[in-house]
């Protein structure tokens, strides 16, 4: 199994709602990745974990709650979004570092 | 930190013509460069990849070349075909984590 997946594919919440999306590989990858992309803009990196421990934090608000149950599985759970979160949220994963990321298809959160 | 510039923001080609997208980045210690495609909608994938211990790397249509000295790299696509219209995006592995370019805007005129 060769492929990254993430679901839902698309999620609509409001601002008070708590939701979770997720990410999943079979490839034996140890270093996982959260991105957000805005339109017509690069993947903006959110967190890494590398072997199931989070090492790096890009700032992001504390309304974004990565967790990595196991090393396939990589969830990032929403709370109290904003609309300026709107966007493809990308799951990421690699065997190292300088080698291929592979990406997963996204999901596209709509924050109302 | 780690800064990569990509240019031009829109490249649009005559099918069959080339098509090259230029990049430079900032770390010199940054030994990976790959490039990603990310058609309307879909997931970036890697299309193309080079180290530092290596100038050039062509796949059939499709290669780049890797400038050390002048910290720069670049994608040349031959014979462009209408399935290559995408955005493309250029990276640089840093100390910890890809850095991105801004992305080409790529568009084939039939």
């Amino acid at each position: 199994d060769t492929e990254v997946t993430q679901t839902p594919k698309h999620l609509v919440m409001g601002m008070t709602n708590k939701k979770s999306l997720k990410c999943e590989q079979h490839m034996g990858h140890r270093a996982m990745y959260w991105y957000k992309q805005k339109a017509k803009k690069p993947p903006e990196l959110m967190f890494v974990y590398s072997y199931e421990k989070l090492s790096i934090n890009e700032s992001v608000p504390s309304r974004f709650s990565p967790e990595c149950p196991n090393s396939s599985l990589l969830n990032l759970h929403l709370h109290a979004l904003q609309p300026e979160d709107s966007a493809l949220y990308l799951c990421a994963s690699t065997s190292g570092l300088g080698n291929e990321q592979f990406f997963g298809p996204g999901t596209r959160l709509t924050v109302l | 930190g780690e800064n990569v510039e990509q240019h031009p923001s829109t490249l649009s080609v005559q099918e069959g013509d080339s098509a090259v997208i230029k990049c430079t980045y900032s770390d010199s210690a940054s030994n990976y460069f790959p490039w990603y495609k990310q058609e309307l909608g879909k997931r970036p994938q890697l299309i193309i990849d080079i180290r530092s211990n290596v100038g050039e790397k062509k796949d059939q249509r499709i290669a780049v070349t890797l400038n050390k000295t002048a910290k720069h790299f670049s994608l040349h696509i031959t014979e462009t075909q209408p399935e290559d219209s995408a955005v493309y995006f250029c990276a640089s592995q840093g100390a910890q984590k890809l850095v991105f370019g801004q992305g080409t805007r790529l568009t084939i005129n039939p």
